[in-house]
């Protein structure tokens, strides 16, 4: 599976756009890009997940570039409940999930 | 529909101690995982079934045993417990190995090995 790269931390202020990126350089054609959530210590959250197209649902939209070598996970309007560890994942389908250490974000009253 | 039900939330053991951490889901799902996270890391994968009787490794396997018997369980055993197995533990389940939809995880257990 690929490997994907997130920045460490990111802030965002309440009621603003949470912009998340994440880059897979070496994803291949038949791996999706997932989006998790951990929010404290509890069990992560699936949020999304796509393979070529951008996909939005009611909780955010993930956008992947033409190439796929990179996505933004957008949270249209950050709460301070959006407060959490973000994790991207790429996995070929049939595999395991492999979580990196993700971005935690913190949103800012 | 109580979704991945993790026993117990929190378990304090001596080393060299064994016991067996409980996972049961009720959606029917195929695939099961066993996963380990330590303090400020992500989750590390330990082992996962892709249906009953089918087991296998992830990244960190030594020091725990699974067995996949029904569907609906998938407990992790460590056999003889040490410091470093001191973690929080998740399991997780999903429809069948090829489905897009992704984990849903159980609420975690607690481990602190003494």
């Amino acid at each position: 599976d690929a490997k994907t790269t997130q920045p460490p931390s990111m802030d965002c202020a309440e009621g603003r756009a949470a912009n998340l990126p994440c880059n897979h350089s070496t994803i291949s054609g038949n791996e999706y890009v997932y989006w998790y959530r951990q929010i404290h210590s509890q069990g992560p959250q699936y949020i999304i997940h796509g393979l070529k197209n951008n996909e939005t649902n009611e909780m955010a939209s993930l956008i992947i570039t033409e190439d796929r070598k990179s996505s933004t996970l957008i949270l249209p309007h950050a709460t301070l409940r959006d407060t959490a560890v973000y994790y991207c994942i790429v996995r070929h389908t049939g595999n395991q999930f492999y979580f990196g250490t993700g971005t935690s974000l913190t949103v800012i009253p | 529909n109580a979704g991945v039900t993790q026993t117990p939330k929190f378990q304090v053991l001596k080393t060299g101690q064994s016991m067996t951490l409980q996972c049961a889901q009720d959606m029917n799902h195929e695939y099961m995982s066993w996963y380990r996270q330590d303090p400020g890391m992500g989750l590390r994968l330990i082992h996962y079934s892709v249906g009953a009787g089918i087991t296998d490794q992830g990244e960190v396997p030594n020091g725990y045993n699974v067995s996949r018997s029904t569907t609906e369980d998938f407990p992790l055993r460590l056999l003889s417990a040490a410091p470093s197995q001191t973690s929080v533990y998740f399991c997780a389940s999903s429809l069948e190995r090829g489905i897009a939809y992704g984990y849903t995880f159980g609420s975690g257990t607690r481990l602190t090995v003494v």
